[in-house]
């Protein structure tokens, strides 16, 4: 059963235009989430996390939003540009105590920003 | 040079052989996992390690042992390698501290298993 659900397999996005991704996720005892940005060939990157007790956090050109009551958190990303095309995968993160963690990653969202 | 080093990037396997895979890193960073990533799926944390006498098993452990020799090296090994675990695997690595403690990944090693 997926704890956290990434529901677009992908995403066609205009450069200059907002880009959108979506999470949904299911265990309520999550405290953070992360996303991670894949390029091919490459390993994913951390982009940017937001923790449980926040709606939002922004870097930048990304901000993340989290919805604790729909258990759904979104990636924007504006404006899009044609760097961004790549895979992105949301991860959220369950403490068991002691400094212990372990994330839990969706199947991942390929955005492709076209010029 | 990369701070996540994962060898060999690529291997091409007959089924029953052992196969290891190794991970080093120069982050200095005490945690160490390995995950695996499967078409149209994300990643399964296979195991990990938060020191190196500290070995967890993760997700998706069966079929897999690893070995933690230092600090800076952690390594997968498939004992008898079957079809079903060709994928993309992946090293990573990440300080101590809270949840939101971000991941550094290797660029992976593509294993596929004939």
């Amino acid at each position: 059963d997926q704890q956290v659900k990434q529901n677009s397999p992908s995403l066609s996005v205009q450069e200059g235009r907002i880009s959108i991704l979506n999470c949904d996720y299911t265990n309520s005892m999550f405290d953070y989430f992360l996303w991670y940005k894949k390029y091919p060939a490459e390993g994913p990157t951390f982009l940017i996390s937001i923790s449980s007790i926040k709606d939002k956090n922004e870097d930048g050109r990304f901000t993340v939003f989290l919805n604790k009551s729909a258990k759904h958190l979104s990636l924007h990303i504006v404006p899009s540009q044609p760097g961004d095309s790549a895979v992105y995968f949301c991860a959220a993160s369950e403490s068991f105590g002691a400094g212990s963690y372990q994330l839990t990653f969706g199947k991942g969202t390929k955005l492709s920003v076209i010029p | 040079d990369a701070d996540v080093t994962q060898t060999p990037r690529n291997r091409i396997t007959k089924t029953g052989k052992r196969i290891m895979l190794e991970c080093s890193q120069t982050k200095g960073h005490d945690r160490m996992y390995w995950y695996r990533q499967d078409p149209g799926l994300g990643l399964r944390l296979i195991y990990y390690s938060f020191d190196v006498k500290d070995i967890n098993k993760g997700e998706i452990s069966d079929g897999y042992s690893v070995s933690r020799q230092a600090q800076a090296k952690f390594s997968l090994s498939l004992e008898s390698a079957i079809p079903n675990q060709t994928a993309l695997y992946f090293c990573a690595t990440s300080d101590g501290g809270e949840g939101n403690q971000p991941q550094h990944f290797g660029d992976g090693t593509r294993l596929s298993i004939l």
